[in-house]
């Protein structure tokens, strides 16, 4: 999705092994959210950032960290994986009310 | 537990077809959201709405947001193979709150 980049697009880890999902975007956008999606779930919102400098959590934040580095990157580290962090990550990006547009997606296997 | 509910979880319907899907919650959103999401890619917005009993078409999908603005639904008139897909619904208070989602296959 052009706008917002994740990388990796892949990862496999061992269990205990420490990870950053990187997140960016070029739309001027002030918040930004890491979700994890699993199936028959959704997406679940593990953290955000309304801005700058500010990070919240979400529905789901046990077991991760964030770091909103500047306006254009949002970061979020598992510190020792777990094989129920097995997921589908994304990141999005809001400005105000308007729709939120999603990056493509780092697929994380923690074996 | 799912802050909102969509119904049917799998559809499946052969091309030409007419489908609804449904999105039901117990809070009111100040606007809800429609979005697609394909294989290996992120979620896609189609559609928000935001005016309870408010009607919005998009060719031959068309999205229609309760009075109480609790709940939703998405009609597909002559369903293509092209519209397979996760279909998620999601009300915004200020941070977006998902359904679960629901699984359209169109067979040609």
């Amino acid at each position: 999705n052009a706008g917002v980049t994740q990388t990796p697009k892949f990862q496999v880890l061992k269990t205990g092994q420490s990870m950053t999902l990187q997140c960016a975007q070029d739309m001027n956008h002030n918040s930004m959210y890491w979700y994890r999606q699993d199936p028959g779930m959704g997406l679940r919102l593990i953290y955000y950032s309304a801005s700058e400098g500010t990070t919240d959590k979400g529905e789901v934040p046990n077991g991760y960290n964030v770091s909103r580095l500047n306006k254009r990157e949002f970061s979020l580290r598992l510190e020792s994986a777990a094989p129920s962090q097995t997921s589908v990550y994304f990141c999005a990006v809001m400005r105000g009310r308007q729709p939120q547009h999603f990056g493509d997606g780092t697929r994380l296997s923690i074996l | 537990t799912q802050l909102l509910e969509q119904s049917p979880q799998f559809l499946s319907i052969q091309e030409g077809e007419n489908l609804t899907v449904y999105c039901n919650s117990s809070s009111v959103f100040s606007s809800l959201q429609w979005y697609r999401q394909e294989p290996g890619e992120g979620p896609v917005l189609l559609v928000t709405v935001v005016t309870g009993g408010e009607v919005k078409k998009l060719k031959r999908l068309t999205f229609q947001f309760g009075d109480a603005r609790k709940d939703s639904s998405l009609h597909i008139t002559a369903a293509q193979p092209g519209d397979t897909g996760l279909y998620l619904c999601a009300g915004n208070d200020y941070k977006l709150s998902f359904g679960a989602g629901t699984t359209v296959t169109v067979r040609a």
